[in-house]
């Protein structure tokens, strides 16, 4: 059963921490993918990666970054928490091809930042 | 600029009811294609159906249909004979040929299905 694992499910951090979420997936896929969901604004991308050590900003890139040294796991980095990052944040994978592949989520992980 | 609009925010039926989720699209692309996902309690977004916009044929699996009209933007979700089990947040999403990793999300329709 292909899947996409992200570590936490529940987070809780306080302002100012730093903050991983990490992100694997088992089917040799290029491309992963971050996006936080907010409710009544869908789903927003924050980063996405095509390759290892290959990162693109998405929409809202602002206060997060992220890590990719290996081809199955992508990590998201909050340097320094902030309230209006409780979320629940998404990764996503998908295989590169000819037409746009559909994406492999994760269950997510809600943040909730003190 | 690619958008996705899903008008109905919260929908509530009986089980066995038929219901309609909309979504209206927009884009400048002549190429792109049409998503639906469904994320139940778990959390966990799973793909129902993927469209490109060269096929306007409506495509029916299970109780699930789908009517894609390019005319109005548009690629409805239909649910025949709902049950508790298709309680979820439905997200429909638009992806452009040559940007094949950027997918635009609309901003979801609650569905309950009430016993």
């Amino acid at each position: 059963d292909v899947k996409v694992t992200q570590s936490s499910r529940y987070l809780v951090k306080r302002t100012g921490e730093k903050v991983f979420l990490e992100c694997v997936q088992d089917m040799d896929h290029e491309n992963m993918f971050w996006y936080r969901q907010d409710p009544g604004l869908g789903l927003r991308l924050i980063y996405f990666s095509y390759d290892v050590k290959m990162k693109e900003k998405g929409d809202i890139p602002e206060g997060y970054s992220v890590s990719r040294e290996k081809k199955e796991r992508f990590s998201l980095i909050l340097e320094s928490a902030s309230t209006n990052q409780t979320s629940m944040y998404l990764c996503a994978s998908s295989a590169t091809g000819a037409t746009n592949e559909k994406l492999f989520f994760g269950s997510g992980t809600q943040l909730s930042v003190l | 600029a690619q958008k996705v609009t899903q008008a109905q925010t919260e929908i509530s039926v009986v089980e066995k009811e038929d219901v309609t989720l909309d979504c209206v699209y927009e884009t400048r692309d002549t190429t792109y294609y049409l998503f639906w996902y469904k994320q139940p309690p778990s959390g966990e977004l799973v793909f129902l159906i993927r469209r490109n916009s060269f096929d306007e044929q409506n495509e029916i699996s299970g109780r699930y249909s789908w009517n894609f009209q390019k005319s109005t933007s548009s690629f409805n979700f239909t649910i025949t004979a709902s049950q508790v089990v298709d309680s979820a947040v439905y997200f429909c999403a638009l992806s452009e040929a040559g940007y094949g990793q950027n997918f635009v999300f609309g901003p979801g329709t609650r569905l309950s299905v009430l016993p």
